[in-house]
């Protein structure tokens, strides 16, 4: 079990450029959220897939905002036309809903990719 | 709506020391659960403990410890005898639905010096 990894860990982008990461969960696990954090305050949900289906999105989630997650593996999330407000960490987690429900496992976390946009 | 309040934001002790962090938990639910995570500098969230709302005993493993009380919504974490590696930030965290994402309060910030 390697883990949740997540690529690239640093990103220095410019306003207006596309970026995009990417997240592979622990293999067995079905379920995959990404989460936004911010300096100094807790994460905060974006979106999650159960298996490839995109189930949920925060309105935090603009329409610059885009993921995917093909074939049920690795997810991608990608930010068009960045600003300078996107700035943040963007944490990938994973979890295997089992018969107690999504509630109840707990989340798996990648090591996060840092996103600067000057 | 859920609420997940951590009021302290930096807790500083001396290496050895028992540190105490407080998180409280508003919600309508009748079950819930309540997570703790705790984030080093490396920044990866790390798991610790899990709490369910109808289990009020409090246990202790290891060196942590936790004190749930549904009747004042406090879910609290004690580390006992703290060592300079557990300086990081924890989260309390709870499923803000049955999809099991998560809501995470502000966290506290705990530095153990040497």
């Amino acid at each position: 079990d390697t883990g949740v990894s997540q690529d690239p860990r640093h990103k220095i982008t410019k306003r207006g450029q596309n970026v995009t990461f990417r997240c592979d969960p622990i293999s067995e696990h079905n379920r995959l959220y990404w989460y936004r954090q911010t300096l100094g305050q807790g994460p905060e949900f974006l979106t999650y897939f159960q298996n490839e289906a995109q189930l949920e999105k925060s309105r935090l989630l603009s329409d610059r905002f885009s993921a995917e997650r093909p074939k049920g593996s690795f997810s991608t999330l990608e930010i068009q036309r960045t600003e300078q407000g996107d700035s943040a960490m963007y944490l990938c987690a994973s979890t295997s809903i089992g018969v107690q429900g999504a509630s109840y496992n707990e989340q798996f976390f990648g090591p996060g990719t840092r996103l600067t946009v000057l | 709506a859920q609420k997940v309040t951590q009021a302290q934001t930096e807790i500083s002790v001396v290496e050895k020391e028992d540190v105490t962090l407080d998180c409280v938990y508003e919600t309508r639910d009748t079950t819930y659960y309540l997570f703790w995570y705790k984030q080093p500098p490396s920044g990866e969230l790390v798991f610790l403990i899990r709490r369910n709302s109808f289990d009020e005993q409090n246990e202790i493993s290891g060196r942590y410890s936790w004190n749930f009380q549904k009747s004042t919504s406090s879910f609290n974490f004690t580390i006992t005898a703290s060592q300079v590696v557990d300086s990081a930030v924890y989260f309390c965290a709870s499923p803000s639905d049955s999809w099991g994402k998560l809501q995470f309060g502000a966290g506290t910030q705990v530095v153990v010096t040497p």
